[in-house]
């Protein structure tokens, strides 16, 4: 398995901060995602990225950027944090399923917790 | 827009019954499905994946099903025990490849 690593595991900031997240992949795994989960919404795609400098958004890309320098590294910015953002943020990775032979599924990291008061 | 649905969100049970989680998605035209599991203040992992041109794939006591022309799959779970209690999300993933998430289905096993 892909190790993922999100940093920081637990913030609370003010509104108007900059924030950002990590998410570290031990692997050169192309896809890497970033989601928020929040009661009553399930997760919901912000961000995602299919290779160095290659990223699109996802579906409440509103307020956040991010940026993919290498490979193993795919960065969530809030440039300006509203209370709106308090939610948890996942990173995954797409990598083979071992149980498919060419399928891929997504393997998620334990998240960050992000409050913004 | 995939618009994929869980229905029930909650559902509590005794132990050793069989457990059947529903998962609906609105456009047919998916690459995969993938059933996962979330533990309370934890990340997901993943269960089981489907492909497209599969109807089913099993891993112990789990199975699930994929019907692509009724946009449906099912999770099965036989013999559930306590240690089953979790919430449990099925997410379909696009032809253009983004995955599509259901609100999760949380189950309760009571021992």
């Amino acid at each position: 398995d892909a190790g993922i690593t999100q940093s920081p595991r637990h913030k609370v900031t003010e509104t108007g901060t900059p924030v950002t997240l990590r998410c570290h992949q031990t692997e050169n795994h192309r896809y890497m995602y970033w989601y928020r989960q929040d009661p009553g919404h399930g997760l919901r795609l912000i961000h995602y990225s299919y290779g160095v400098k290659d990223t699109d958004k996802g579906e409440v890309s509103d307020g956040y950027s991010v940026s993919r320098s290498k490979t193993e590294d795919f960065l969530l910015t809030l440039e300006s944090a509203t209370s709106s953002q308090t939610s948890v943020y996942f990173c995954a990775i797409s990598e083979p399923d071992r149980a498919s032979s060419g399928a891929n599924v997504l393997t998620f990291g334990a998240g960050s917790r992000l409050t913004v008061l | 827009k995939q618009e994929v649905t869980q229905i029930p969100a909650a559902l509590s049970v005794p132990e050793g019954e069989n457990l059947v989680l529903n998962c609906s998605f609105t456009d047919s035209a998916i690459y995969n499905l993938q059933w996962f599991r979330q533990d309370p203040g934890k990340g997901l992992t993943s269960l089981l994946l489907i492909q497209s041109s599969q109807r089913e794939q099993t891993s112990g006591r789990l199975n699930a099903s994929l019907d692509k022309s009724s946009g449906r799959s099912t999770l099965y779970i036989a013999a559930s025990q306590p240690g089953d209690s979790a919430t449990y999300l099925c997410a379909a993933l696009s032809n253009d490849y983004k995955l599509s998430f259901g609100a999760g289905t949380t189950v309760t096993v009571r021992a």
